[in-house]
Order: C-alpha cells, then sequence, then structure tokens
C-alpha cells in the first residue's frame, strides 16, 4: 500500500506486504530528516533518520528515501506486522536543533 | 537503562489554574526539549535546552508558558492561568549532544476543563 504526503492520514495494508509511507517537507534548508513511529499513549520512538547528503539508508526491515529535488521523503517499511501499527510521523531539522514534524499517517496493519 | 521519564501522566486543571510538568532526561543528556501535541496533529517545538541555558522559546504560544532547568538534568514546564486552548500533550525530549537524535519521554496529557 501507499500514502501520497500526508493528505490520506490512513494507510490500511495487509500483513506481510510493504508499506510506504509518504512526506513532503517544507524547506531545502533542512539538513536532516527522521521518522518517528507514535503508539497510542506512548511518545514517538526513533525509527531511522537520514542527513540531507544521503538519498537512501537501511535499517531493520526499514529503508528511508530522500529525493531533495521534490523535497520529498518516504518510509518503506518491508514484510509489514500487526505490531507496526502506529501513527508514523516524518520531522525535518533546518539547521538548528528543533524537529518540525508533518502532521502523521495512521499505518492500519490488516490480518 | 532508563529513558526519559514524565510527570504526571494526566493532569487535569480547572481554568485559571497553574499547572507544572516535570521531565527527567535520560542520564548524561545534554539537550532537553519541549514540545506540545494537539489531538491528531504532530509535536510542536516549545523550547530546547542546552545544559541549563535555555537557548531557543521561540515556540512558546504565550508568556504564560515558563520552562527551566535549573541544574542541567531534571526541567520543568509550568503553565500559568491555563486555558482551554492548553489542553495537549507536552512532551519532553532529550539528546546525548547538540544536534543528536531526540529521545522522547511519554508525555503529560494535560486537559483543561
Amino acid at each position: 500500500g501507499e500514502s501520497v504526503g500526508l493528505h490520506l492520514p490512513t494507510l490500511s495494508v495487509q500483513e506481510g506486504d510493504n508499506s510506504i509511507i509518504n512526506c513532503a517537507y517544507s524547506n531545502s534548508a533542512s539538513d536532516y530528516f527522521i521518522w518517528y513511529k507514535q503508539e497510542s499513549g506512548k511518545g514517538p520512538q526513533f525509527i531511522i533518520d537520514i542527513r540531507s547528503n544521503m538519498d537512501k539508508r537501511q535499517g531493520q526491515r526499514v529503508t528511508v528515501l530522500l529525493n531533495k529535488t521534490v523535497k520529498h521523503l518516504s518510509l518503506q517499511i518491508a514484510a509489514t506486522q500487526p505490531g507496526d501499527s502506529a501513527v508514523y510521523f516524518c520531522a525535518e531539522r533546518k539547521g538548528g536543533n528543533k524537529l518540525t514534524f508533518g502532521t502523521g499517517t495512521q499505518l492500519k496493519v490488516e490480518l | 537503562g532508563a529513558g526519559v521519564s514524565q510527570s504526571p501522566r494526566y493532569k487535569v486543571a480547572k481554568r485559571g489554574q497553574d499547572v507544572a510538568l516535570r521531565c527527567d532526561p535520560i542520564s548524561g543528556h545534554v539537550s532537553l526539549f519541549w514540545y506540545q501535541q494537539a489531538l491528531g496533529q504532530g509535536p510542536e517545538f516549545l523550547t530546547y535546552f542546552q545544559n541549563e541555558a535555555q537557548l531557543d522559546k521561540s515556540g512558546l504560544p504565550s508568556d504564560r508558558f515558563f520552562a527551566e532547568r535549573p541544574e542541567g538534568s531534571v526541567s520543568t514546564l509550568k503553565i500559568q492561568r491555563t486555558q482551554q486552548e492548553d489542553s495537549a500533550v507536552y512532551l519532553c525530549a532529550s539528546s546525548p549532544r547538540d544536534r543528536d537524535e531526540q529521545y522522547f519521554g511519554p508525555g503529560t496529557r494535560l486537559t483543561v476543563t
């Protein structure tokens, strides 16, 4: 399944499928990007980050892709599991220290 | 090791009351951040400390909001004369050094009635 930007707040996928969550960021001067997972009643949990001098970074079952030309960031989750159900936020940092978050995408994994 | 902890986890205040929210960062972390998260939204930056110095408070919505970190570890976010629009989850995050990854606490859910 795939979402476009953050205008579609909910993404539903079947267990075992790959998920793609997209994010359009706002500032071409941003030098650092990060994806967080937030489960209900909990704080955001770090998933993966990428600096602006890279275009791809892989973690365990997750990959982040950065396209600076169109200011687009995506999170790919391989073999999505029920435990992946959460709200996913992208965030950018524009040279300082504070993070600017998007509005989030709700990922629902169907059995 | 222990993560970022926040207390209380839930706070109900009557409009006009003052509240104080506490954050215990990960031991040794230099940087500390406060964010406000409205229902269904992403966190929004409030303020940032490096050790005891408050280096950025550009996100504090009004002069009713005040944060401190007097000894460079525990931080308190104080909201005076609470208003209904202050209802939100207040998140604290810390990082080992400037510009490192931020680790978040569970948040304090504030409800102003």
